[in-house]
């Protein structure tokens, strides 16, 4: 079973707008993991937050994690041609089990 | 520092056959994963090695073995290989599981035929 579920599968926005990208977990979990994925290339590490935490910022990047509704979201602001990947959610417990969803698509158009 | 390395990058087997895939770190990382992506789905966990001589089974270990002899190295073994094994395999590596931030290598695709 997966762990992380992306919403939506597939986004399309020019450049300069926001993308949100949501993230459903089913079990309990030590922190939310995201990743993004170049075509072709291995995962990349985005942002972690832990389940005390309820909002992170990393650059353009904001998390939100919502642990009484067993969800995240990933906010890229001032979207650049650049964030076209996959963005992947994990949910990561204390068992080292981490479990990969199957992604959100996002392209950029410039 | 090179980070996680895979070798080879590409691979055409024929049924049957075996190899081993070869992941390398040089952060002196304790844990060793390896997973394996499907188009359109995420990463699943095959096997994972908590520190040097361990091993455990992650998600979908069928079809697949692992060594960890030295802490650098953490090897994927295919004995006979089945097309459904066509996938692209994943390494990674961290200092603490699932509570931290893990470390991909390039990737290794392999394709059965």
């Amino acid at each position: 079973s997966q762990q992380g579920e992306e919403d939506p599968q597939a986004l399309s926005i020019q450049e300069g707008e926001n993308a949100t990208m949501n993230c459903s977990y089913k079990t309990s979990i030590n922190n939310l993991q995201w990743y993004r994925q170049n075509s072709g290339r291995g995962l990349v590490h985005l942002i972690l937050i832990r389940s005390n935490e309820r909002e992170k910022d990393s650059g353009r990047l904001r998390v939100t994690l919502d642990t009484s509704k067993k969800s995240s979201s990933l906010l890229i602001t001032a979207s650049r041609a650049a964030d076209t990947a996959s963005y992947f959610c994990a949910g990561g417990d204390w068992n080292n089990d981490m479990r990969f969803g199957a992604g959100t698509r996002l392209t950029v158009k410039p | 520092n090179a980070g996680v390395t895979q070798t080879p990058k590409f691979r055409v087997l024929k049924t049957g056959q075996s190899m081993t895939l070869l992941c390398a770190q040089d952060m002196n990382h304790e844990y060793m994963y390896w997973y394996r992506q499907d188009p359109g789905m995420g990463l699943r966990l095959i096997h994972y090695s908590v520190g040097e001589g361990t091993t455990a089974k992650g998600e979908v270990p069928d079809g697949y073995n692992v060594s960890r002899l030295k802490k650098q190295n953490f090897l994927l073994g295919l004995e006979s290989a089945a097309p459904s094994q066509t996938s692209v395999y994943f390494c990674a590596s961290n200092n603490r599981g699932a509570q931290e931030t893990q470390y991909f290598g390039p990737g290794t695709r392999l394709l059965v035929l």
